[in-house]
């Protein structure tokens, strides 16, 4: 495995579920990322993480319950979610941070939220 | 507040009709540019960061300039497979990335 893997792909969920979402990166990167893409709207920082800290939360509602239990592996703990919450979750890493370290990006988990 | 706005929102092309994409932006204190391919289904690739007004990128078809107020991806004689949506993100502090909405673009055979 290479790059940055995110699993499931695809998730419907009810809104009293719990559910969890699963990055792992294969780049030795020290940084990772949770990023919310919608529909017409730009990509949206969630939480960062640096050295398995948490440097960053970006106003994100309590039912995203981030955890970065290594460098390497990354999760986003979901429940009772809204419908609005319905999008494409992004995980990226980078070494360091900053703008000389580009993102690089896994293909996502699409949320459905009934 | 940092903004950044890409035009225009969708692009159609014919196969080597060359064409430019625009990233217009007000920032306090930019740090560096970055353009993204993403795929459908996907998520974004990475493909420039521009540091400073009057800098240059090229990748194959692909051509990124920068100046004091905007960025722009100039595309030359596109292929379908340049078909994707491309994304510009503003640098500013820190690991914090300003992303525009970015522009869809379909190249036809």
């Amino acid at each position: 495995e290479t790059g940055v893997t995110q699993t499931p792909r695809h998730l419907v969920m009810g809104m009293t579920n719990k559910k969890s979402l699963k990055c792992e990166q294969h780049l030795g990167h020290n940084a990772m990322y949770w990023y919310k893409q919608s529909a017409k709207k730009p990509l949206e920082l969630m939480f960062v993480y640096s050295l398995e800290e948490r440097v960053e939360n970006n106003s994100v509602p309590s039912r995203f319950s981030p955890e970065c239990p290594n460098s390497s592996h990354l999760f986003l703990h979901l429940h009772t979610l809204q419908p609005e919450d319905s999008a494409l979750y992004l995980c990226a890493s980078s070494q360091g941070q900053g703008v000389n370290s580009p993102l690089h990006f896994g293909n996502g988990t699409r949320l459905t939220v009934t | 507040e940092d903004q950044v706005t890409q035009s225009p929102e969708a692009l159609r092309l014919q196969e080597g009709e060359s064409s430019s994409l625009n990233c217009s932006y007000t920032v306090s204190g930019l740090r560096g540019l970055f353009w993204y391919r993403q795929d459908p289904g996907k998520g974004p690739e990475f493909l420039f960061t521009l540091y400073s007004a009057g800098e240059e990128k090229e990748k194959e078809r692909l051509k990124a300039t920068l100046t004091k107020k905007e960025s722009f991806l100039h595309i030359t004689a596109p292929k379908p497979e340049d078909s994707a949506t491309y994304l510009c993100a503003l640098g500013t502090s820190g690991s914090r990335l300003t992303f525009g909405e970015g522009t869809q673009l379909t190249v036809n055979p």
